[in-house]
C-alpha cells in the first residue's frame, strides 16, 4: 500500500534557481496539503487543495512560491527565484473525506531543501 | 481553534508505558483531539484521534476526561523506536487542518 510519495528526497541548489518539489498522495484521497518545516518557525501549513482546486494558499509566504496540482495523483510546489531563507523540510500529505468524522492526513519523508 | 500545551520533554524507560499529557482547555464541542508524532528525519505520522470517548488502536491509547480539557496518550510498551517528537492538535475543520506547536520529545532508554 503506497503511501505519499515525494521527489526529489534532497535538492541542493544556488540562489536564484527555480525549484520544483514533487508529490503523488495515496491513491483516492481528495485533499492535498503542502508544508514547510524549519527549526525557527515549526511546521506551517503553505497551501491545501481539495478535488484539485487551491482552497487556502494563505500560508504560501511569497509570490515566488506557486503550487499546482494538474490531476489527482500528482502536484508540485514551485520556488522561483529561490533563495537561502527557503531552505527547509517540505513535506506534502494528503486525506481523504468522510461525512462522518475528520479523516487523518498522511504525510511523505519530505524534500529536504538547501539554498546556497 | 483551541491551543494545546504539552511538557517539552519526557523520558521513558524501554517495556514500560509512556504517557504523555496534553492540556486544551478552551476546546469546543465539534473540536476533535489528533495525536502525530514525527521521528529523526521523516514525515509526521498519525497516530489517533478521539473526541468525546476514549480511543485505542494497534498503537496506541487516547484518554479524553470527562470535561474534555485534557487528554492523555498512552504507549503501552514503549520501544526504542517510539523516540520521537509528539504533537497533539485540537483540529475543527471538516478536512482536519493541523496546527502543529512543539510537541513533546519523547526519549525512550534501553
Amino acid at each position: 500500500d503506497a503511501g505519499v510519495i515525494q521527489s526529489p528526497r534532497h535538492e541542493v541548489t544556488e540562489m536564484g534557481q527555480e525549484v520544483t518539489l514533487r508529490c503523488k498522495p495515496i491513491s483516492g484521497h481528495d485533499y492535498l496539503f503542502w508544508y514547510r518545516q524549519t527549526m525557527m518557525r515549526g511546521l506551517e501549513l503553505l497551501i491545501y487543495f481539495n478535488n484539485n482546486v487551491p482552497i487556502d494558499d494563505s500560508g504560501m509566504p511569497e509570490d515566488r512560491f506557486s503550487a499546482k496540482m494538474p490531476n489527482a495523483s500528482f502536484s508540485t510546489l514551485k520556488i522561483q527565484p529561490s533563495e537561502p531563507r527557503d531552505s527547509a523540510v517540505y513535506f506534502c500529505a494528503s486525506s481523504s473525506t468522510d461525512s462522518y468524522s475528520n479523516q487523518p492526513q498522511h504525510f511523505g519523508d519530505g524534500t529536504r531543501l538547501s539554498i546556497l | 481553534d483551541a491551543k494545546t500545551t504539552q511538557p517539552p520533554s519526557m523520558d521513558c524507560a524501554e517495556g514500560r508505558a509512556a504517557n504523555l499529557p496534553c492540556n486544551h482547555s478552551t476546546i469546543s464541542g465539534n473540536e476533535y483531539v489528533y495525536w502525530y508524532r514525527q521521528i529523526h528525519s521523516q514525515g509526521p505520522q498519525y497516530i489517533i484521534h478521539g473526541l468525546k470517548n476514549n480511543e485505542t488502536n494497534e498503537m496506541a491509547s487516547l484518554i479524553i476526561t470527562e470535561d474534555r480539557k485534557s487528554s492523555t496518550l498512552i504507549l503501552p510498551h514503549a520501544t526504542l523506536r517510539d523516540t520521537a517528537v509528539y504533537y497533539c492538535i485540537v483540529v475543527t475543520d471538516s478536512w482536519g487542518k493541523l496546527q502543529f506547536g512543539a510537541g513533546t520529545q519523547v526519549v525512550v532508554t534501553p
